[in-house]
């Protein structure tokens, strides 16, 4: 089946505009989390959904950033009044429910703020 | 708080030169170990979760081992598609962590 995909793939923007990334995770998976990943380093966990759960925020970094989730499906990631170092690849994963959840990753949004 | 360290940071290899990866981890009770692939662009693909000490995994030429403190990524015989970045991460078994902790990867280059 179709794996997880994210759109734009690539964005450019102002410093100081607002930017939407969506990501559409597998069919039937439940949990959605997005990471962030600077050039050169590892993945920055930044929020998880586990159904109609509250979501876990513990990892963005500002209240610049926000995500939503329409029940199991859809998620969009939104950041305010974007910042030069905000520049990174945004990633997005789903997994199921099941003790062993290992997460499927998309292929990113290359986020670029001039 | 959980870390993960991965050594070396990059790696030339010779076709058919076999070596690993390593990844020493500090983690609070740990749920799952897990090893990816990156290719530039792309995002992470998934090879192996590895969830006890002593549990070993393989896939082609690849073969993850864990320890109390680190796994081990060895390649046999590396052919030149084999060349990417290798990441690995842990999750906590602490109730409610979901998250992956990543370390930074290890860039290996297999040479024809």
């Amino acid at each position: 089946g179709a794996g997880v995909s994210q759109s734009p793939s690539n964005k450019v923007t102002e410093k100081g505009k607002d930017v939407e990334l969506r990501c559409d995770p597998i069919s039937g998976h439940t949990a959605l989390y997005w990471y962030r990943q600077r050039l050169g380093q590892g993945l920055e966990f930044l929020i998880y959904f586990q159904g109609n759960s509250a979501p876990d925020k513990s990892g963005l970094p500002s209240d610049r950033f926000s995500a939503e989730r329409t029940g199991e499906s859809v998620s969009t990631l939104t950041i305010q009044r974007t910042q030069q170092e905000d520049s990174a690849v945004y990633l997005c994963a789903s997994s199921t429910r099941t003790r062993k959840d290992t997460q499927y990753f998309g292929p990113g949004t290359r986020l670029t703020v001039l | 708080e959980d870390q993960v360290t991965q050594s070396p940071e990059a790696l030339r290899l010779q076709e058919g030169e076999s070596s690993s990866l390593n990844c020493s981890y500090t983690v609070s009770g740990l749920r799952g170990l897990f090893w990816y692939r990156q290719d530039p662009g792309k995002g992470p693909e998934f090879l192996f979760t590895l969830y006890s000490a002593g549990e070993e995994k393989e896939k082609e030429r690849l073969k993850a081992t864990l320890t109390k403190k680190e796994s081990f990524l060895h390649i046999t015989a590396p052919k030149p598609e084999d060349s990417a970045t290798y990441l690995c991460a842990v999750q906590s078994g602490i109730q409610g962590a979901q998250k992956l902790v990543f370390g930074q990867g290890t860039r290996l280059t297999i040479n024809p």
